[in-house]
């Protein structure tokens, strides 16, 4: 088990260039969840897959935001025309469905810093 | 709506103090509770959690106990390490769905 595990650690851009993050869940985990973190406050969520469906969507997802998780394993954030105000850590999290709660597993996020 | 809120930071403590760190919630029904831990320049980790009413979570010498008379899930341990030293998150998980709200986050120094 090599956990979450997301790509690239870091990414620099300028305003309006266009960025791909990508995340790779435990293998037998079937939900896979995206959320991003700015500097001193929580993880706030984005949305969720399970299997290949993208099941909920958060209001802070705007539409320059998508994601993808097209065979249900490994799963992409795409941002558009990226302002300032998209420089934060995105985190991706894995876990199984299952009858009971069961915790999220976290990757060490993705930084992003627009220019 | 839902929501957690956290005891602001940082707390600096010295090694062997006793720790807590206030969280209080807001949620319809009654959600999951859940502490996680953020250990410098790691991924956030499950710390405990608690699934219902007076439930107890601990590990690793910490505790939080599921108060749902006050909406409160405080995190304790009674003699904190310098490798404690890290930033925890509070967060609930609703009921229905499988979306966390989480807390703005405590950090945590611990000075020897």
């Amino acid at each position: 088990d090599t956990g979450v595990s997301q790509n690239p650690r870091h990414k620099i851009t300028k305003r309006g260039q266009n960025v791909t993050f990508r995340c790779d869940p435990i293998s037998e985990h079937n939900r896979l969840y995206w959320y991003r973190q700015t500097l001193g406050q929580g993880p706030e969520f984005l949305t969720y897959f399970q299997n290949e469906a993208q099941l909920e969507k958060s209001r802070l997802l705007s539409d320059r935001f998508s994601a993808e998780r097209p065979k249900g394993s490994f799963s992409t954030l795409e941002i558009q025309r990226t302002e300032q105000g998209d420089s934060a850590m995105y985190l991706c999290a894995s876990n199984r469905l299952a009858g009971e709660v069961n915790e999220q597993f976290f990757g060490p996020g993705t930084r992003l810093t627009v220019l | 709506g839902n929501s957690v809120t956290q005891m602001e930071g940082p707390v600096t403590l010295s090694e062997e103090a006793f720790l807590t760190i206030n969280c209080t919630y807001t949620a319809t029904g009654y959600p999951s509770l859940f502490w996680y831990v953020q250990y410098p320049g790691e991924g956030l980790q499950l710390l405990l959690k608690a699934t219902k009413a007076d439930d107890k979570g601990s590990n690793k010498g910490f505790e939080a106990t599921y108060r749902k008379e006050t909406t409160s899930f405080h995190l304790e341990k009674g003699s904190v390490q310098v490798s404690d030293s890290a930033v925890y998150f509070c967060a609930l998980r609703r009921l229905t769905g499988n979306q966390f709200y989480f807390g703005t986050g405590t950090s945590l120094t611990v000075i020897p």
